[in-house]
């Protein structure tokens, strides 16, 4: 069956960087696209970013446009997703998504905790 | 960006009854609409897209209605372990795919 495990989180200052993975299995990864998807405590989901199957296109939510970088490697079966200048309010749990089909999140992980602090 | 409300903000019902849960969106998705459910310490999961779709291994008392702005979620009779958050969400126009500010289903 679809397994994503996250991994990475952790707490980090204001400024800060951090990188999270995802390893997936059960399924091709090099035929999906994936996204990112947050919980924030409180608040509610936010999607964050997403890379096509090839990794030839990547889209970003506007409030990391410019701080965040999605990637991934087929040949691991790992996505990957490099935050930088990090603020309070990206504290959430992020989430991995395997996308269905342009914008549908059929499998996802239980997730990782980062959370920003000083 | 496309708007998706949702309401009640929390609905408290019984086990055996029935839960009906709404989405309006700003402008129309079509059917573009999915939904999924949220219990602490799990993984998310998908529970309807295309508005009406029943995603794998989804029980039959779940289904999904709706079209252009207006879209419900309906469990049919309760379960125990339906009790969660549930949020609606948009693919028509994106980036940025959207996601309501959720439903709370307490007992």
């Amino acid at each position: 069956q679809v397994r994503l495990v996250e991994s990475g989180g952790g707490v980090v200052q204001p400024g800060g960087s951090l990188t999270l993975s995802c390893e997936a299995s059960g399924f091709t990864f090099s035929g999906h696209g994936m996204h990112w998807v947050r919980h924030a405590p409180g608040r509610g989901l936010e999607w964050v970013t997403f890379i096509r199957h090839d990794g030839s296109n990547q889209y970003y939510a506007d409030s990391v446009k410019g701080r965040f970088t999605i990637s991934r490697d087929n040949s691991r079966n790992t996505l990957f997703l490099q935050m930088n200048g990090l603020r309070v309010d990206d504290t959430a749990v992020y989430h991995c998504a395997k996308d269905l089909y342009w914008g549908v999140f059929d499998n996802w992980g239980q997730g990782t905790l980062v959370t920003v602090s000083s | 960006e496309i708007v998706l409300t949702q309401s009640p903000a929390t609905l408290s019902l019984s086990p055996g009854e029935r839960a009906t849960l709404s989405c309006r969106a700003s402008q129309s998705v079509g059917s573009d609409l999915a939904w999924y459910q949220l219990k602490p310490g799990q993984a998310p999961r998908l529970l309807i897209y295309g508005a009406s779709n029943r995603a794998t291994g989804i029980p039959a008392r779940f289904s999904g209605s709706g079209s252009g702005t207006d879209f419900t979620l309906t469990i049919s009779s309760l379960e125990p372990e339906d009790f969660a958050l549930y949020y609606c969400q948009q693919r028509n126009k994106w980036p940025p795919f959207t996601f309501g500010q959720g439903t709370k289903l307490e007992i």
